[in-house]
């Protein structure tokens, strides 16, 4: 049972390049969600999915795209990427249902733009 | 909307002594949950406690309470008798599908 993961661990872009973040789970969790990490900041929410095929925006959607055609896997996708988004991400995945399910959360990637 | 307020940006507590980190919060929500998670230096974020709207008793994990006063809408945590490994950023959050997290306080545990 690897819980949530997360590739690659860092990585270095140049501003305008593309990329995809990819998430993956492997506790047939329901929701997943993707957030980014400022330096010194709290966690704030990208998108989010409740299951194979829904996804939503969350705070700061701006600059990302997801998709969820499995339950298992969750990839966020940077169009053009921006010196902006330099942050951590982090994806996250819970069971669907009562509110004191606990969220698990990825290790992160950090991503440097330049 | 959902807001989560953590208003100690920083807090240095001496080893063995408790420690209460605030959070207040806003949901229009009937039912919702508390989390509150440890980042330690390495990144990770770690589970510690959650407090539900309807229960009637505050949580508990060990060393973690939760001091949760639904009236004036605030959970906080109290960390009782204070180890220098407690040294982290600790974060409340409301999360229903995607979360709402506070800016985090950043606890230092001084020997």
């Amino acid at each position: 049972n690897a819980g949530v993961t997360q590739t690659p661990k860092f990585q270095v872009l140049k501003t305008g390049q593309s990329m995809t973040l990819q998430c993956a789970q492997d506790m047939n969790h329901e929701y997943m969600s993707w957030y980014r990490q400022d330096p010194g900041m709290g966690l704030r929410l990208i998108h989010y999915s409740v299951g194979a095929g829904i996804t939503d925006q969350g705070e700061v959607p701006n600059g990302y795209n997801v998709s969820r055609s499995t339950t298992e896997d969750f990839p966020l996708r940077l169009l053009s990427a921006a010196p902006s988004q330099t942050s951590v991400y982090f994806c996250a995945s819970r069971r669907a249902g009562p509110s004191y399910n606990e969220q698990f959360f990825g290790p992160g990637t950090r991503l440097t733009v330049l | 909307a959902q807001k989560i307020t953590q208003t100690q940006p920083g807090m240095f507590v001496q080893e063995k002594e408790a420690v209460t980190l605030d959070c207040t919060y806003d949901t229009s929500d009937q039912s919702y949950g508390l989390f509150w998670y440890k980042q330690p230096s390495s990144g990770e974020m770690i589970f510690l406690i959650y407090q539900g709207s309807y229960d009637e008793q505050n949580a508990t994990e060990g060393r973690y309470s939760l001091n949760f006063q639904k009236a004036r809408k605030s959970a906080n945590l109290v960390i009782s008798a204070s180890q220098l490994g407690d040294s982290a950023m600790y974060f409340c959050a409301m999360i229903r599908p995607g979360g709402v997290f506070g800016q985090g306080t950043r606890l230092t545990i001084n020997p």
